[in-house]
This record gives C-alpha cells, sequence and structure tokens, in this order.
C-alpha cells in the first residue's frame, strides 16, 4: 500500500493557460474525490468518482474544470484558462466501500497552484 | 446544508500537556460521521479520530479522544500528553449521505495547534 500519490506536487502557470493534475489512489478503492483548499481554509469538496463513473459535482467547479477517472483507476483534474482565483492546494482522497461504509478517506500530499 | 464551525484559529499547550480543540456543526440529518483530520506543516492530512453519530460512546485513539455531544452537535477533540509531533492544523469534519451516493467531507476552516517544549 503506498498510499494516494499526486503529481505535480507544484505547478505555477500563466494566466490563461491550461492545467492538469493527476491522482493515483490507493489501488483497491473504488471512491476517488477532489477537493480544493485555499490558504487559511479546510478543504471543499469539488467532485467524486465511484469507479469510472462521476456522479457528483459541487458547484465550485465551474466550466473550466473536468475530471476523469478512465478505467476506475487514476484520475485527472483539469483546469482550462486559469485565473488567479485558481490558486490553491488541490487535493485527492480516496476511499472504499466497506460493510460499515466508505467513510474513511485517505488523503493524497496535494498539488498546489500557483496563478501568476 | 452543513456548515462547521472551529472557533479557536490558533492555540498552544506545553509539552505533556492536555489540550481540548472545539467544533461544533449545524445538521438536520440523524445519521452522520464525524472525524478530526490532522494536516502537519506541508504534509498530507491523515485521520486522527471518528465517530459515527448513532454512538453514544464517544471514541478513543490512545492519546486521543472526543466528547460528543449530539443533542449540543459538538465534538471536541482532547489530545493527552502532547507531543512535538502533534503540532499541526487540525481540522473537524463531518459526512453525510448525499443522494447521489458521495460521503463527501464538509471541512472546519481549522486550528493551528503549536505544541511547545
Amino acid at each position: 500500500d503506498t498510499g494516494v500519490s499526486q503529481d505535480p506536487r507544484h505547478k505555477i502557470t500563466k494566466r490563461g493557460q491550461n492545467v492538469t493534475f493527476r491522482c493515483d489512489p490507493i489501488s483497491e478503492h473504488n471512491r476517488l474525490y477532489w477537493y480544493r483548499q485555499t490558504l487559511g481554509q479546510g478543504p471543499e469538496f469539488l467532485t467524486y468518482f465511484q469507479n469510472e463513473a462521476q456522479l457528483e459535482k459541487s458547484r465550485l467547479l465551474s466550466d473550466r474544470f473536468s475530471a476523469e477517472r478512465p478505467k476506475g483507476s487514476f484520475s485527472t483534474l483539469e483546469i482550462q484558462r486559469t485565473e488567479q482565483g485558481d490558486s490553491a492546494m488541490y487535493l485527492c482522497a480516496s476511499s472504499l466501500d466497506r460493510l460499515a461504509g466508505p467513510y474513511e478517506q485517505y488523503f493524497g500530499p496535494g498539488t498546489r497552484l500557483t496563478v501568476t | 446544508a452543513q456548515t462547521v464551525t472551529q472557533s479557536q484559529p490558533e492555540m498552544s499547550v506545553q509539552e505533556a500537556e492536555t489540550v481540548t480543540l472545539s467544533c461544533t456543526y449545524d445538521t438536520s440529518e440523524n445519521n452522520y460521521y464525524l472525524f478530526w483530520y490532522k494536516q502537519p506543516p506541508s504534509r498530507q492530512m491523515i485521520l486522527v479520530i471518528r465517530q459515527e453519530a448513532y454512538k453514544q460512546q464517544n471514541a478513543t485513539e490512545n492519546r486521543f479522544s472526543v466528547n460528543f455531544q449530539k443533542a449540543a452537535k459538538s465534538f471536541s477533540l482532547k489530545i493527552s500528553d502532547s507531543q512535538l509531533g502533534d503540532t499541526a492544523m487540525y481540522f473537524c469534519a463531518f459526512m453525510r449521505y448525499s443522494g447521489a451516493g458521495s460521503y463527501q467531507l464538509t471541512f472546519g476552516k481549522g486550528t493551528k495547534l503549536s505544541v511547545i517544549p
């Protein structure tokens, strides 16, 4: 069990550019979540996958954001035409359905995005 | 919508002493889970302790314990025998089951805990 990994760890981009982040969940975990954390705040939910299906999206996820999880394995989060307000830490988490509920989420180290 | 409030932005405690972090939440749900997560500086978030709302008994994990008051919607974390490695941001989080099957977490703003040698 190598834990949840995210790549890159840091990304600096100019306003208007597109960026893509990758998340590799714990191998047997069927649920995958994306959160965004801005400075001084707790993480906020963005979107959720169960296997390859994207089942829920937050209102925070504007049309410039898109997420995929092909084949129910790794996931990508793309931001098009980045804005300075997109600067944040993007966290990925995964969990496994259990009889008692899929409640324990394991977090990755995050990707810190800076838009200049 | 659920809200989670952590009223203490920063706290400090002497090494080996006990500290309590406060958390209140607002929900109309009856079945839910509550969590405390720890986020050390520049490191990833890890689960400290969890509490199922249907359980009256307070959860404990080694030096960490909670005081869960369902009627008051309060969920505080007590850290006993504080250690330098406990220095971190601590987030209280609420989880409900949404209609789409998501067990998304709603976090508070966090409490920055510093353990002083």
